[in-house]
């Protein structure tokens, strides 16, 4: 069965570091990967998303991921976080010729001045 | 264009009574999906509608639970009966066309029963 592995339940970082969240699938073929923010109290944003082609891919917001098939992995990263990167981060999986989406539970950013 | 709207964005409930959320999917978007969210957990599929059908509801609990999008007006989440174990955040998501690709989801509606 699908699944996503977020495992880092909660991070924090200084403002101005660098910064890497996990994400690792389990998927039978080559799947549709997402990256999504949600900040408090509002709906998920999504940030990037991979298909196919180049492995590296650039978001918003001056993120971008890494597709790495032989790790199941699907990292996300940005060289210099800013306070206002602090909400929670979901990795998902698109399931092709279906509707769904599968979420990992999520890592909590925190940043600090 | 508005994005996805889900009402109300707070909803608290006794056990027993009914829960009904709406989601308004954004302008020309006639796939809606709904998800929910436990504490401490990720979203989790329940169902995908179009206009008038529901084309998979495999996530859906098998009873107390049923989603409608009907020709005109939003997308109803309908929980009867609510319980404790309801309480969650619900998202809804629309589309333009099918696939996992091209979903905009809305700010979600915080289901709380007492």
């Amino acid at each position: 069965a699908q699944s996503v592995t977020q495992p880092d339940i909660h991070i924090t970082v200084s403002e101005g570091a660098s910064l890497e969240l996990r994400c690792n699938y389990s998927y039978g073929a080559t799947p549709y990967l997402f990256w999504y923010v949600q900040s408090p109290g509002q709906g998920l944003q999504l940030l990037l998303k991979y298909f196919s082609g180049d492995t590296l891919v650039q978001g918003i917001k001056g993120f971008e991921a890494e597709f790495k098939r032989s790790q199941s992995s699907f990292n996300l990263r940005k060289p210099s976080v800013h306070w206002s990167d602090a909400a929670e981060y979901f990795c998902a999986v698109g399931v092709y010729n279906t509707d769904k989406l599968i979420f990992g539970t999520g890592t909590r950013l925190q940043v600090f001045p | 264009n508005a994005g996805v709207m889900q009402n109300p964005r707070h909803l608290v409930r006794r056990r027993g009574q009914e829960a009904r959320l709406r989601c308004s999917p954004m302008k020309g978007h006639s796939h809606v999906y709904w998800y929910r969210q436990l504490p401490e957990e990720g979203l989790k599929f329940m169902v995908y509608l179009q206009k008038e059908n529901i084309i998979d509801e495999s996530g859906m609990p098998k009873e107390r639970f049923s989603a409608e999008f009907p020709k005109e007006g939003p997308s109803i989440l309908r929980i009867q009966q609510v319980v404790r174990g309801d309480s969650a955040a619900y998202f809804c998501a629309s589309s333009p066309s099918p696939g996992a690709d091209t979903q905009y989801f809305g700010p979600g509606t915080r289901l709380t029963v007492l």
